[in-house]
């Protein structure tokens, strides 16, 4: 079984610049998130998709950052102008259901912004 | 306010011997714990989970206990191998909340040969 897809896996920008992220989740898997794991810390969890609806997105910055799910399977997070505390890797997961614990996580994408 | 506290930063631990990892909790509605496994350039790996019904869950090396009265939980790997050495995150979740699962700051291991 493939697991979850991430790309691209490093991104460099500058401040103020656009950058996009892509996430494949598990095959079947109904939920996806992102999440940013800043060095030294835990994940922090920016977004919940259900199928293609929003369930969570509670933390994300939403005056800068904005995901969508297409067709309920692939996944994007785009941040929009980018800021230097964005600096972090950003983790996809998927799980089999709604309220499965069990997140499966792709390799992420590190992402400095100078 | 960090619901979920690993308080070691660190730990060195000398191969075939044992390792502890310890995670503390202060919300009491968590029913369902979980410990991650992170090399570094991979994503966390599920490594084993406790329902808050069970105060012990054993996979091979791998056991987690449960001590609700103190809201505290540790995850022992015995024997300890090179291979272990990665960063141990401890997570946790409740129902009604989507089930988000809320992370410690994590805790590098280190098994030495």
């Amino acid at each position: 079984e493939a697991g979850v897809a991430q790309s691209p896996r490093y991104k460099i920008i500058e401040k103020r610049q656009s950058v996009a992220f892509w996430c494949n989740p598990i095959s079947g898997h109904a939920t996806l998130y992102w999440y940013q794991q800043i060095l030294g810390q835990g994940p922090k969890l920016l977004i919940q998709f259900q199928n293609n609806g929003v369930v969570d997105d509670s933390q994300l910055p939403k005056d800068r950052f904005s995901a969508e799910r297409l067709k309920g399977v692939d996944s994007t997070l785009k941040i929009q102008p980018a800021k230097l505390e964005d600096s972090a890797v950003y983790l996809c997961a998927s799980s089999p259901g709604q309220f499965a614990d069990t997140q499966y996580f792709g390799p992420g994408t590190r992402l400095t912004v100078l | 306010d960090q619901q979920v506290k690993q308080n070691s930063p660190s730990l060195s631990v000398q191969e075939g011997r044992i390792s502890i990892l310890n995670c503390d909790y202060t919300n009491s509605m968590f029913d369902y714990f979980l410990w991650y496994k992170k090399y570094p350039a991979e994503g966390p790996t599920f490594l084993i989970s406790i329902s808050s019904i069970k105060d012990k869950n054993e996979d091979g090396r791998f056991t987690v206990f449960l001590n609700k009265s103190a809201k505290h939980l540790s995850l022992h790997i015995v024997p300890s191998q090179p291979g272990d050495s990665a960063v141990y995150f401890c997570a946790a979740s409740r129902a009604g909340n989507n089930r988000k699962l809320i992370w410690g700051l994590g805790t590098s291991l280190a098994v030495n040969p």
